[in-house]
């Protein structure tokens, strides 16, 4: 029963580093999304997939890059870290369809909290 | 596109006072609207939601909110707060029922709820 699984839970970078964060859910949803999460801003959109082999553009997706090869994961790439990417990162995943479904709810992976320094 | 402004982003209150948490939307569609809880270095908790139907909404741990189509607004109450209760807390809006933008949510900035003895 675990849901959404972020890795790794904490990370700290040297500025123009590389890294990926995981993201698996295994109850076979379709959207899946990766939000950053700052002080005094919430969380921001940074992309999203619509299913397996897509993906698209949030609100910040400047400096990352995104793959969905496999339904059930969602990798976020930094390529060249920055100190603005300082953050807490949350993944999400849901189902398709109406949110009036019962059970149709947005479930959040437990966050990553990255540094880079 | 929607937006989500949050009134206030600190609230102190003593213990067993009432408090509100105040959350403005903005959107030319209808939505869905939702209020979350984090707790000092965790993930986001689901506190309640508004999809349809009756306006007041009741969720976990003694909070309601109302939904106020004419005013914008979801504002968050609780009759009676304990130490527990600090938290920071997220109004989120998503399109409504007939949309196409695949369960994105918007979040506000967040409000910082602290209680005191």
């Amino acid at each position: 029963n675990a849901g959404v699984t972020q890795t790794p839970k904490f990370r700290v970078l040297k500025t123009g580093q590389s890294m990926t964060l995981l993201c698996a859910q295994d109850m076979n949803h379709e959207y899946m999304y990766w939000y950053r999460q700052d002080p005094g801003m919430g969380l921001r959109l940074i992309h999203y997939s619509v299913g397996e082999g897509t993906t698209a553009k949030g609100e910040v997706p400047d400096g990352y890059n995104v793959s969905r090869l496999k339904k059930q994961n969602f990798l976020l790439g930094l390529e060249s870290a920055a100190p603005s990417q300082t953050s807490v990162y949350f993944c999400a995943s849901r189902r398709t369809g109406s949110p009036e479904r019962i059970g149709n709810t947005i479930y959040f992976g437990e966050g990553s909290w990255l540094t880079v320094v | 596109a929607q937006s989500v402004t949050q009134l206030d982003s600190q609230v102190p209150v003593f213990e067993e006072a009432p408090v509100e948490l105040r959350c403005n939307y903005s959107s030319s569609v209808s939505v869905y609207l939702f209020w979350y809880v984090q707790y000092p270095n965790q993930g986001l908790q689901l506190l309640l939601k508004y999809l349809s139907g009756s306006t007041l909404v009741k969720g976990i741990n003694g909070f309601e909110a109302e939904f106020n189509k004419s005013q914008t607004s979801f504002h968050l109450r609780k009759p009676s707060v304990h130490i527990s209760d600090t938290a920071e807390y997220f109004c989120a809006v998503s399109e409504g029922a007939g949309g196409t933008s695949y369960g994105k949510l918007t979040f506000g900035q967040g409000t910082i709820l602290t209680v005191h003895p």
